[in-house]
């Protein structure tokens, strides 16, 4: 089956800091790729879309210069958190969506801590 | 904008009860609906989803959920719950206009008694 693999699977730096994570799907190829993030406690929330070859949507609220999103292949995305400060701690899930069917494939997740 | 609610946050049942969870979504055109759960530690994992068809879906581990369109509404049920079912449940829906946005609702923890 559809197989998204996400890496790290945490993550410490230091207040300031950019930390990228990276989200590759196997075995299909993902047109288009979601970035979530997830308090502890709380829901998934939406954070952008990207579709591959073009510049990511973000959604209301979610700042896009400090959440840089590349989709530069079709197997590839990356979410680069800039200048990262202590309450951009969180879990960060990434989800693909191939052009075959109408499901969803999301990776293992990043826990990242800003200290 | 669309919203996907649950209406139920916190769920505490004895094993062998009933269980059913609301879910109400808000988006006029074409969706499809999916439950997924959360194990604690855990990551996601599809429980069940609809696209078409039959409006009675059936999952794994004895779920199942049944679209009423007229109610903008995808109901989790389970007949009997064990203690293995403790946990997070999230309702989501993805719009099929060309975002294809996966959006989840709130969640509902659940919490088994044995």
């Amino acid at each position: 089956g559809a197989v998204v693999s996400q890496h790290p699977s945490w993550v410490i730096c230091k207040s300031g800091t950019s930390v990228k994570i990276e989200c590759r799907s196997l075995d299909f190829q993902a047109t288009t790729m979601f970035w979530y993030r997830q308090f502890p406690k709380q829901s998934l929330m939406l954070m952008a879309t990207s579709n591959e070859g073009s510049k990511a949507t973000y959604e209301q609220g979610v700042e896009k210069d400090k959440f840089l999103i590349n989709h530069a292949s079709l197997t590839l995305s990356t979410l680069t958190v800039t200048s990262a400060h202590p309450e951009d701690s969180s879990f960060y899930i990434c989800s693909a969506r191939g052009r075959e069917g109408y499901g969803y494939t999301f990776g293992s997740g990043t826990r990242l801590t800003v200290v | 904008a669309q919203s996907v609610s649950q209406h139920n946050h916190h769920v505490i049942l004895s094993e062998a009860a009933s269980l059913e969870l609301g879910c109400n979504y808000s988006y006029g055109g074409t969706v499809n609906l999916f439950w997924y759960v959360q194990y604690p530690g855990q990551h996601l994992q599809l429980l069940l989803k609809y696209f078409s068809g039959d409006p009675l879906v059936k999952g794994i581990k004895g779920f199942e959920a049944e679209f009423i369109k007229s109610k903008f509404s995808f109901n989790l049920r389970k007949p009997s719950v064990q203690w293995s079912d403790t946990a997070e449940y999230f309702c989501a829906v993805s719009l099929m206009d060309s975002s294809y946005k996966l959006i989840f609702g709130s969640g509902t923890r659940l919490l088994v008694r044995p």
